[in-house]
């Protein structure tokens, strides 16, 4: 099983400055690695794709970068609205396995 | 628009069964692979099951192989998760989840539908 690492736990950002979470596989995913966006009480929702393609109706804000085994989604500018749980989820291989989530927090 | 929306959650006693549904719309059902993720109370997703646009090929995860089978009516745009021999640990609320070609990532999610095991 392919084991997901999100760092960190928790992050603390300013509105308007950027935030930056990691991902990492325990072997290569090469670029099959999606990152979800889930606020309270809400249904998970798909942000990017394919490692950096974002999903349909998704504010240019957010980017993720990175192959193999090393991932990064960025949000450039913070907004309120931007306060959730992020997951990354790898589906290179079976079973489908997700990181423990970053929360990130508006400071 | 495609919107999934899940049904058949409860209250239900370990060994017990249930049976979820899922109903889609705004898409070529059958086109798509679709999934099962669920989430406990107050922790992260976990992937439980998918299968294929035709029904022909299905996934499980290791803690629920043997107990839960997943199924399709691609007439009625329906997909189903068959629960059985349930658990306490399986208390969650279950999201349904388009797959896109090639079992890629989970597009459009529902709302999901709250299990609870308990006696």
């Amino acid at each position: 099983e392919i084991v997901m690492t999100q760092s960190p736990a928790t992050l603390s950002v300013s509105p308007g400055e950027r935030a930056t979470l990691s991902c990492r596989a325990s072997q290569s995913v090469y670029s099959n690695l999606a990152w979800y966006q889930q606020k309270p009480g809400q249904a998970p929702r798909l942000l990017i794709y394919g490692a950096s393609t974002r999903a349909t109706g998704i504010p240019v804000r957010f980017s993720g970068s990175g192959s193999g085994t090393e991932f990064t989604l960025t949000i450039s500018s913070l907004q309120s609205e931007d306060s959730a749980v992020y997951y990354c989820q790898q589906y290179n291989d079976w079973p489908r396995t997700f990181g423990q989530g970053t929360k990130v927090e508006i400071k | 628009e495609v919107q999934v929306l899940e049904s058949g959650g409860g209250l239900e006693q370990p060994g017990g069964s249930l049976r979820l549904s899922c109903a889609a719309s705004g898409l070529t059902f059958s086109v798509y692979a679709m999934s099962w993720v669920r989430q406990a109370p107050g922790k992260g997703l976990e992937w439980v099951s998918t299968i294929s646009g035709s029904g022909a090929t299905t996934y499980y995860a290791d803690s629920v192989k043997g107990r839960f089978t997943i199924s399709r009516d691609n007439s009625q745009n329906t997909l189903y998760l068959q629960m059985n021999s349930l658990r306490a640990e399986d208390t969650a609320r279950y999201y349904c989840a388009t797959v896109p070609g090639s079992y890629r990532q989970f597009d459009s999610w529902g709302q999901g539908t709250l299990v609870t095991v308990s006696s």
